[in-house]
């Protein structure tokens, strides 16, 4: 079965510090998705990406966030300056054209220390 | 988004069937019950999602009722695996809109 892949699965970082979540959506999907989960808490929408563009934000998502689909395969989200606050679960979906049910990645979790 | 209302625990024995209620007393008629689950820690998976009509596939079945006001997800032979957080979301019949996830049900399989 297709699976979204994501790399690294677990990536210390100190504050301050740019850090850049690497994933690979499930080929032929057309829409992509970043989520977060700080521990304990509930999965929390970040980004929604299409047709090489932003399609739609969170208010989580500020200048520091940025998202990028360099080479139509890698699907990357980039993290200016790293705070404590960004420790998480970061997961990564694709949702095909005309599907319905998002595939998601096993996550990376990031500890900005 | 219509929001939704689930128990925030359960506790179902293995082999038996495990049945997840959920109530979506505001839910439009354009938009569609999708049913995830989580476990530990892992990515949300998706399970099934409906309209109207009673929806079954290889995970699970999906029981709307007539006014779509509440919904009930249903694991047929619950395992040990089954363990997880189940979310009951309700979203536009637009495949590719956001998810929005709540606290769910943490369902527990007790051996």
């Amino acid at each position: 079965e297709p699976e979204v892949t994501q790399t690294p699965s677990h990536q210390v970082t100190q504050m301050g510090q740019e850090v850049i979540l690497r994933c690979v959506p499930i080929s032929n999907h057309l829409y992509f998705y970043w989520y977060r989960q700080i521990l304990g808490q509930k999965v929390e929408f970040l980004v929604s990406f299409y047709n090489n563009e932003i399609s739609e934000k969170s208010e989580i998502f500020d200048d520091q966030f940025s998202v990028e689909r360099p080479d139509g395969s890698n699907f990357t989200l980039k993290i200016r300056s790293t705070k404590l606050e960004d420790s998480a679960m970061y997961f990564c979906a694709s949702l095909g054209q005309g599907g319905y049910g998002y595939t998601f990645g096993s996550g990376t979790r990031l500890t900005v220390v | 988004d219509a929001k939704t209302t689930q128990p925030p625990s359960m506790d179902c024995a293995e082999g038996r069937a495990a049945n997840l209620p959920c109530n979506h007393s505001t839910i439009s008629g354009n938009e569609y019950v999708y049913w995830y689950r989580q476990i530990h820690s892992q990515g949300p998976q998706y399970i099934i999602h409906g309209l109207k009509n009673n929806e079954t596939n290889e995970m699970a079945s999906l029981i709307i009722t007539e006014d779509r006001k509440s919904s009930t997800l249903i694991l047929p032979h619950a395992t040990l695996r089954d363990t997880a957080v189940y979310y009951c979301i309700v979203r536009p019949s637009g495949g590719d809109d956001k998810i929005i996830f709540g606290k769910g049900t943490r369902l527990h399989i007790l051996p």
